[in-house]
Formats: structure tokens, C-alpha cells, sequence
């Protein structure tokens, strides 16, 4: 059964810096590109950040760009999230995600993780 | 960057009736779309991809159909598990992946 585990989140002051992590086990973690979308309170789905198999290529939303930071460690299994220079409007459920590779590379998102709150508030 | 555009934002539907919802892309998306629930507090899930294929363990009351940039998904006789938000998401042009606003889908 593929696992997606994401403890951490929290919350934390506008301006300030918080890592979230992705733990993921049954599956070949370094053979996946994996995603990080987030859903504000009440809002629809928002997809934040991608990272390919090996690291090799990363994707940002514009709205993150130069703030956030995707990255992953493929011998421990685990996607983080670097999260820095947090404002109000980033409050929201966090979702890591798997990638299934149909279009060029990357493609839809199979599995989900449980969500991590993050509140930025001061 | 493709903008998805779900209809209509909240749907009620009686269990057992059908449920016919509909996703627009701004440009085609060829046959890259998927859909996913989402149930309160839960993270969504995939339901079908490539337009209309179903993912593993998803029952065939759902159906997709659609290309280039109208799709359908279809709950044929809807159960109380069902009610829920859906999204459409294309994967074709990316970055970005975008998702459409989502339906909700109530009891009537």
C-alpha cells in the first residue's frame, strides 16, 4: 500500500521559515517526480511545487517562486518543502503527491498524502 | 498558462439519480485531463485519468469521456459515499498543472 506521511506544519509568523517533509514508503521513491499542492481555507486546489525523479528539474507557481524551495532525498525517502518568507495568503492544507510520467516526464498525480496545516499568522 | 473552468460550481442530486459534470480548458489539453474527489478533511483522489480511464479500486458508476477541451465526468446512479467536491486537472502543458474550481456534488 503506498504511504505518503506528512508530519510537521504548524503555525509560524508572516516573514518567517518552515520545512515541510514528506516521508513515502512501497514504492521506488527515486524513480517518481513528485508534486506539493496546498488548498486554502475553503478554496479549491492550488499545485505549488514538482521535482523530478532524481532532482534533476524543479517547477514553481509563480506565487511561491523565489521563496519556496522543492527537494528531496531519495536515499531517506522523503520530499521536503522549504518554505521561506512566509505571508498570510500561503495559510493553507499542504498535500504531497506522486507523479505518474505520461507527458513528457510528468503527467497526473496518483497518490495523495494526508494533509499538514500551515498557518501563517502573527 | 491553461485556465480549467468547472460547471456548475454545486450540483444536488438524489442518491440513485446521475450526475453530469463538466470541465472546459482554455485550449486543448488533448486527452491529459484527470479528475479527483475530495471528501472534508481528506486529501482528493484520483478517479480517472487520461480523460477516461479509471484509476485502480474506482468503481464503473464513474465514467470520463472528453478531449481537446470539453470533458465529462459521469457518476451514473449516485451513492451516499459520493457526495463530495470534484476537480478536473489538466497535465498537457506544464508547468503549471492546473485544476479547475471544482463541483460540488450535495444531496438533494
Amino acid at each position: 500500500q503506498v504511504q505518503l506521511v506528512e508530519p510537521g506544519g504548524g503555525v509560524v509568523q508572516p516573514g518567517r521559515s518552515l520545512r515541510l517533509s514528506c516521508a513515502v514508503s512501497e514504492f521506488t521513491f527515486s524513480t517518481y517526480g513528485m508534486h506539493w499542492v496546498r488548498q486554502a481555507p475553503g478554496k479549491g486546489l492550488e499545485w505549488v511545487a514538482s521535482i523530478w525523479y532524481d532532482g534533476s528539474k524543479k517547477y514553481y507557481a509563480d506565487s511561491v517562486k523565489g521563496r519556496f524551495t522543492i527537494s528531496r532525498d531519495n536515499s531517506k525517502n522523503t520530499l521536503y518543502l522549504q518554505m521561506n518568507s512566509l505571508r498570510a495568503e500561503d495559510t493553507a492544507a499542504y498535500y504531497c503527491a506522486r507523479d505518474r510520467g505520461v507527458v513528457r516526464g510528468m503527467g497526473y498525480f496518483d497518490y495523495w498524502g494526508q494533509e499538514t496545516l500551515v498557518t501563517v499568522s502573527s | 498558462e491553461i485556465v480549467m473552468t468547472q460547471s456548475p460550481a454545486t450540483l444536488s442530486v438524489s442518491p440513485g439519480e446521475r450526475a453530469t459534470l463538466s470541465c472546459r480548458a482554455s485550449q486543448s489539453v488533448s486527452d491529459n485531463l484527470a479528475w479527483y474527489q475530495q471528501k472534508p478533511g481528506q486529501a482528493p483522489r484520483l478517479l480517472i485519468y487520461e480523460a477516461s480511464t479509471r484509476a485502480t479500486g474506482i468503481p464503473a458508476r464513474f465514467s470520463g469521456s472528453g478531449s481537446g477541451a470539453e470533458f465529462t465526468l459521469t457518476i451514473s446512479s449516485l451513492q451516499s459515499e459520493d457526495f463530495a467536491v470534484y476537480y478536473c486537472q489538466q497535465y498537457n502543458n506544464w508547468p503549471p498543472w492546473t485544476f479547475g474550481q471544482g463541483t460540488k456534488v450535495e444531496i438533494k
